[in-house]
């Protein structure tokens, strides 16, 4: 089993629609968690750390499930621009031991 | 302010050969990783800087990987005998410190890893 799994996708959703992506990881010592946006040919990109008691950025909502071992990223009322790669990041230990998923494709559609 | 960068952009080469990819950390920042991914897959860990203690080099998949960092700064990955499956982005980050902490920021995260825009090596 992985370390950190993620659907692949791609998700083909209409703009304005909602849309949510889930990573399960499997070390239940693991200690911090990111989602990071991966642009086609670019470089990923931090796009909000994750709590458990959840967090919101604007149409962006992270959240974290400890019993489940799993994190979640919902995106509202999506964007042509919000087209891109979303990476979870899992970090346990020290930030040597940072394991990335491989990352759900979300393609939005005018 | 400069970010990280990473040179040469795009490096092909044929079997057998040696390649060396570079990386610029962002000015100030002591922790620098080395990643490799693969078409349409997540980031693989291959090896990680942190000021001037011993790298981690855990994630080095044979000893044809190698890499340095001078002076705390510029990093080199070199690749020896390169193999047609050492195709793939190499990818530099740097981050401002190296340990994780519980609880960061969104735009100031203190672990946060700023990437660099990657090397495409090809191994025909």
């Amino acid at each position: 089993r992985k370390e950190v799994e993620q659907d692949p996708g791609p998700f083909n959703v209409p703009e304005g629609a909602t849309v949510a992506f889930n990573c399960t990881y499997s070390n239940s010592a693991s200690q911090s968690f990111f989602w990071y946006r991966q642009d086609c040919r670019k470089e990923p990109k931090l796009l909000m750390s994750v709590y458990s008691s959840g967090n919101e950025d604007g149409r962006f909502t992270a959240q974290l499930n400890r019993a489940s071992q799993y994190i979640s990223l919902l995106i509202r009322d999506s964007k042509l621009s919000d087209s891109a790669t979303y990476l979870c990041v899992v970090i346990s230990g020290s930030a040597r031991q940072l394991t990335f998923g491989s990352g759900t494709q979300l393609t939005v559609l005018p | 302010g400069a970010g990280v960068s990473q040179s040469p952009s795009n490096k092909v080469t044929e079997k057998g050969k040696d390649v060396e990819l570079r990386c610029d950390p962002i000015s100030g920042h002591t922790a620098l990783y080395w990643y490799r991914q693969s078409l349409g897959q997540g980031l693989e860990f291959l090896i990680y800087f942190q000021g001037n203690s011993a790298p981690d080099k855990s994630g080095l998949p044979s000893d044809r990987f190698s890499a340095e960092r001078t002076g705390g700064s510029v990093s080199t990955l070199t690749i020896q005998r390169t193999q047609q499956e050492d195709s793939a982005v190499y990818l530099c980050a740097s981050s401002s410190k190296g340990r994780a902490s519980g609880r960061t920021k969104m735009s100031s995260s203190y672990n946060e890893q700023f990437f660099g825009p990657g090397t495409r090596l090809t191994v025909l």
